[in-house]
């Protein structure tokens, strides 16, 4: 069982370039995320998926794109990556029961953005 | 707006000096409190839920409790091994995603 996985670890773009960020859970949640985490400023939701079939903006959508490939897989696209998007990225997946309601996190990707 | 405050940014402690770290919230209905651990390079590692004013919650060292307007994370006799970040978010009524606070960076020094 290896929770949360997220592929690459690290990254170095050239501004203008595209990439994909690959995010897979083998827990059977319904539920993924995608955040990014800044220096100073918590970490901030991007996307959503609440199923598979389904996406939602979060808080800072502008200049990404989401893929629910299946009920495992979450990826996040840079289409035209900028600096501003140099941050490390997070992607959760949450599981409900009952009461319970908690998000569990991969290990991140770290991208830079030149 | 939703918000989150934790307090300090950073604490420095001695081996064995207990101490505890603040989370204060202001949110239109709280789903839910949680705490985590973050250590350099890596995700945040889930640590506790607390659902309701006056529940606490124990693991090892830590424990967690909630009042209506913040959260105690308590560290009894820390040890090197307990340092780290801790993230504090909330959890709103009706929404997907988590609130987070901009953490507390614990340093236990042996």
């Amino acid at each position: 069982n290896a929770g949360v996985t997220q592929t690459p670890k690290f990254q170095v773009l050239k501004t203008g370039q595209s990439m994909t960020l690959q995010c897979a859970q083998d827990m059977n949640h319904n539920s993924m995320y995608w955040y990014r985490q800044d220096p100073g400023m918590g970490l901030r939701l991007i996307y959503y998926s609440a199923s598979e079939g389904t996406t939602d903006k979060g808080e800072v959508p502008n200049g990404y794109n989401v893929s629910r490939l299946n009920k495992r897989e979450f990826s996040l696209r840079l289409e035209s990556a900028a600096p501003s998007q140099t941050s490390v990225y997070f992607c959760a997946s949450r599981r409900t029961s009952g009461s319970t309601d908690t998000q569990y996190f991969g290990p991140g990707t770290r991208l830079t953005v030149l | 707006e939703d918000q989150v405050t934790q307090s300090p940014e950073a604490l420095r402690l001695q081996e064995g000096e207990s101490s505890s770290l603040n989370c204060s919230y202001t949110v239109s209905g709280l789903r839910g409190l949680f705490w985590y651990r973050q250590d350099p390079g890596k995700g945040p590692e889930f640590l506790f839920t607390l659902y309701s004013a006056g529940e606490e919650k124990e693991k090892e060292r830590l424990k967690a409790t909630l009042t209506k307007k913040e959260s105690f994370l308590h560290i009894t006799a820390p040890k090197p091994e307990d340092s780290a970040t801790y993230l504090c978010a909330v959890k709103i009524q009706g929404a997907q995603k988590l609130v987070f606070g901009q953490g507390t960076r614990l340093t236990i020094n042996p």
